[in-house]
């Protein structure tokens, strides 16, 4: 069966300083993987996705970037963060293809102060 | 533009019916998908509709009119475990998923 795995699942980070968040998929092959970021009560809004290996696609201009440096592995950074990155940071990955249902990690809860 | 449209909030008694409605502009259409989420936890696939009509599981169901660009959820027999919220969400022309706004269930006993 397939997992994934986001870590850590809680961060508080300094205006300023860096960012790293890790997404790890088991069980599956050459999944699409996505990055949302939600803000408290709010919807999701995609930040980046990518099909395969060192192919990336972002959404919103932004100081954040995505990295797929292995099949099964997404990261997430920002060299320096602003308070207006705090959020809920979703992982989420689907089949190859257009298919609707995405699966999603349990989520890390960034604060920035 | 692409937008999705909810109510923020419903309210609803345990063991009654409620619909959540969900309105969509977008530049490309493959398909409407519903996600639960309960506070502090990760959504989760609920419903996918492609063509039009009503699609059933269990105590909840998803309807379709791709010509009215609109769809619901309804969710029967409520029970307290369904307060959450709700996401609507379309597959636009390419890989992504536009997600609406959510629209947050509160079961009352």
């Amino acid at each position: 069966s397939q997992t994934i795995h986001q870590w850590p699942a809680t961060l508080v980070q300094p205006v300023g300083s860096p960012l790293s968040l890790e997404c790890t998929v088991e069980g599956t092959s050459n999944p699409n993987l996505y990055w949302y970021r939600q803000a408290a009560g709010r919807g999701l809004q995609l930040l980046f996705y990518s099909v395969g290996i060192g192919q990336i696609s972002s959404e919103v201009p932004q100081n954040l970037s995505a990295s797929r440096p292995q099949d099964r592995q997404f990261i997430l950074s920002s060299k320096k963060l602003l308070l207006s990155d705090s959020g809920f940071y979703l992982c989420a990955w689907s089949l190859g293809g257009p298919y609707n249902e995405q699966f999603f990690g349990p989520g890390t809860r960034l604060t920035v102060l | 533009g692409q937008s999705l449209e909810q109510p923020s909030e419903v309210t609803a008694v345990e063991g009654a019916i409620v619909q959540i409605n969900c309105t969509y502009q977008t530049s490309g259409f493959y398909g409407l998908s519903w996600y639960q989420q309960h506070d502090g936890g990760a959504p989760t696939f609920l419903s996918y509709n492609a063509l039009d009509g009503l699609e059933e599981t269990g105590r909840f169901s998803s309807f379709l009119s791709r010509s009215d660009s609109y769809g619901y959820l309804l969710l029967q027999e409520l029970q307290m475990k369904d307060s959450a919220s709700y996401f609507c969400a379309v597959r636009d022309s390419s890989y992504k998923l536009i997600f609406g706004s959510g629209t947050r269930l509160l079961v009352r006993p």
